[in-house]
């Protein structure tokens, strides 16, 4: 079992949908969790970071985190094409191994 | 003004060649990583480098071998190419040890023929 799980889609939605997209992962020992948006052949770029669990907003993105159940969510609001890339979740351990545990991704398409 | 930069950003090679890709950050960071994204879009973690000090070495073949020549720049090189080697590598870095909020450069895609 890998320690992040991660649905990589494709997962396709009409332009102004809300889009929900999770990871689930097996170690508890995880503090830290971040959402990364990467555009095809670009770097991973930073768009959230939570640390332990509850909700935090910025914009159109909510991302979630339930440290019981040991699942995240990003949620994107009023979808745009502009959002159309590869959403990876990363987690990170409380012994500040500088460690990071990436998700697969998930590919989403938000069609005009 | 790129934060996170790499060159080259294309690299095609023959089996058995040497290469090298180099990694420079503009952040005043104290920590750097090189990353492996593998066709199904896999990250994991190669290295990590802070304060020029090698952190991290992750299972990696003996054929690659970072060097940090100081805290602004990361580089890596990969002897004796093989096929499998073929992946996007990404350069990483982060304000300090421990920080988890991570920042990548553009990514160097490597093709071995």
């Amino acid at each position: 079992q890998k320690e992040v799980e991660q649905d990589p889609g494709p997962l396709s939605v009409p332009e102004g949908a809300i889009v929900s997209l999770n990871c689930t992962y097996s170690n508890s020992a995880f503090q830290y969790f971040m959402w990364y948006r990467q555009y095809s052949r670009k770097g991973p770029e930073l768009l959230m970071y939570t640390y332990s669990s509850g909700n935090k907003e910025d914009g159109r993105f909510t991302a979630q985190v339930d440290k019981s159940s040991k699942y995240i969510s990003l949620f994107i609001r009023d979808s745009q094409p502009s959002d159309s890339a590869t959403y990876l979740c990363a987690m990170g351990g409380s012994s500040n191994t500088g460690k990071l545990i990436f998700g697969q991704g998930t590919t989403l398409q938000v069609k005009p | 003004d790129t934060a996170v930069s790499q060159t080259p950003k294309y690299l095609v090679t023959q089996m058995g060649n040497d290469k090298s890709i180099k990694c420079e950050q503009n952040l005043g960071h104290d920590t750097m990583y090189w990353y492996k994204q593998d066709s199904k879009k896999f990250l994991k973690i190669m290295f990590s480098y802070n304060n020029k000090e090698l952190i991290i070495n992750e299972t990696v073949p003996n054929r690659f071998s970072p060097k940090s020549p100081d805290k602004a720049h990361l580089n890596l090189h990969i002897n004796s190419l093989e096929l499998g080697d073929s992946a996007v590598y990404f350069c990483a870095s982060s304000q300090e040890w421990g920080a988890d909020e991570q920042y990548f450069g553009p990514g160097t895609r490597l093709t071995v023929t």
